[in-house]
């Protein structure tokens, strides 16, 4: 059950993209379609913006996108707003009904 | 409104125990897989542990595995979270959150500190 890695920071100007890499291994992310990743303001609870790989709940806009290759998910936010600065977290099914996070990276707006 | 509604946190010292509740609201509860996640201060979030919607299968991280017990009772629509042989290391806000392959639905958290 180690964390799955994620860059400890990432940034970019408004309007412009940043994507986000979750790695981990073949008992994890490589081995179920079963990533998402969590937006956390800070001082509030996580919010869900992509299930299963790529699917984005209603009200997640789509300038939210995510993938997945190998052992490595990602999170691409187009379109860059001010609004999207936060800690971003992946989680991925881990095999037996567990889960396991992401260590977080947090987004900047320039 | 679908809500989750966390509480039972607080102070107790090292090696004391603590029950945290969460009381569900405006879905059909016995239907969804349960977890309690938890967020040490100013650090990332972990998974704790999960319930099947009938309560037949319960996880744990191994972190927590021999002193923490998951339960809940879908008559009163409530998630528990038994916590034993508490350490400093168990400091942290714990939410309450619905789902199995995405977490959708999250509590506003509970601060549990641990310490003498």
């Amino acid at each position: 059950q180690s964390a799955l890695t994620q860059p400890p920071s990432a940034s970019g100007s408004p309007g412009q993209s940043v994507t986000i890499s979750c790695t981990g291994t073949s008992s994890d992310v490589g081995g179920y379609n079963y990533v998402s990743w969590y937006q956390q303001h800070p001082g509030k609870a996580p919010k869900v913006m992509i299930y299963e790989v790529s699917k984005r709940p209603s009200g997640v806009p789509d300038r939210f996108s995510g993938s997945k290759s190998g052992n490595t998910a990602s999170l691409t936010v187009s379109g860059l707003q001010a609004e999207d600065e936060a800690d971003y977290y992946c989680s991925s099914y881990a095999g037996s009904n567990d889960c396991v996070f992401g260590t977080g990276t947090k987004v900047t707006v320039l | 409104e679908v809500q989750l509604v966390e509480s039972g946190g607080g102070l107790v010292q090292p090696g004391g125990s603590l029950r945290l509740s969460c009381a569900a609201s405006g879905f059909t509860f016995n239907s969804y897989w349960m977890n309690w996640v938890r967020q040490a201060p100013g650090k990332g979030l972990v998974w704790v542990s999960r319930i099947k919607s009938d309560g037949s299968t319960t996880r744990y991280a191994d972190a927590v595995k021999g002193r923490f017990t998951i339960s809940r009772d879908n008559a009163k629509n409530t998630l528990y979270l038994q916590m034993n042989s508490l350490r400093a290391e168990d400091t942290a806000v714990y939410y309450c959150v619905r789902g199995y392959s995405g977490y959708e639905v999250w509590g506003q958290g509970t601060l549990v500190t641990v310490s003498s």
